[in-house]
């Protein structure tokens, strides 16, 4: 079983749509959570840390549920912009240096 | 956040060769990373640079392979020797930032190296 899953998709949405995208890890131990965005030819960029409480920037929401190992992001209103790969983090360690676990990412396709 | 560059950007190498990636940061970070992200998949971890210690290396990886450098707190460097067209990849370096407030690390890449072995 691969330490951090994610569906490849590709996800295709209309402008305006919402989508959520999943992520199971295998850690238990883990204990810090992140989305990152990948556009095509670049380098990953943070899109947000995800608390135990879950979190919220603007279109973006972030889930976490530590019992089912599962981490969830919603985008709503998407934009043209929003195409891109979405990468789910993980890291087992709670403190000092993180080794982060990437999923194979995640495409959305957000089209007119 | 933190301004990360890279050099080269990209570069095409013959097998045999050796080439070493510059990593720079605008800010005093103590810890270091190199990833690897071959053609179509996801990032891999290839070591942690720390600051005055040798690089630790994730299991498939090897020092006398990516000899690694970490002179100061802004700067490192990467080798990737006696490269094999295995060894195309994008190779990326990251940097590690304390959130002030949340107690929690974050790490931001740079824009990545693009490596071509012919």
């Amino acid at each position: 079983r691969k330490e951090v899953e994610q569906d490849p998709g590709p996800f295709n949405v209309p402008e305006g749509a919402t989508v959520a995208f999943n992520c199971t890890y295998s850690n238990s131990a883990s204990q810090s959570f992140f989305w990152y965005r990948q556009d095509c030819r670049k380098e990953p960029k943070l899109l947000m840390s995800v608390y135990s409480s879950g979190n919220e920037d603007g279109r973006f929401t972030a889930q976490l549920n530590r019992a089912s190992q599962y981490i969830s992001l919603l985008i709503r209103d998407s934009k043209l912009s929003d195409s891109a790969t979405y990468l789910c983090v993980v890291n087992g360690m709670n403190t000092g240096f993180q080794k982060l676990v990437f999923g194979t990412g995640t495409r959305l396709l957000v089209s007119p | 956040s933190a301004v990360i560059s890279q050099k080269p950007s990209r570069d095409i190498c013959q097998r045999g060769t050796s080439l070493t990636i510059q990593c720079q940061v605008d800010s005093q970070v103590t810890m270091m990373f190199w990833y690897r992200q071959q053609p179509g998949q996801s990032l891999t971890l290839i070591a942690t640079a720390n600051q005055g210690s040798e690089a630790t290396y994730e299991s498939g990886f090897v020092i006398d392979k990516f000899p690694i450098s970490r002179p100061n707190l802004t700067f490192s460097t990467l080798t990737v020797s006696n490269m094999s067209p295995e060894d195309s990849s994008i190779y990326l370096c990251s940097v590690e930032v304390v959130r002030i407030g949340k107690s929690s690390y974050e790490q931001y890449f740079g824009p990545g190296t693009r490596l071509t072995v012919t």
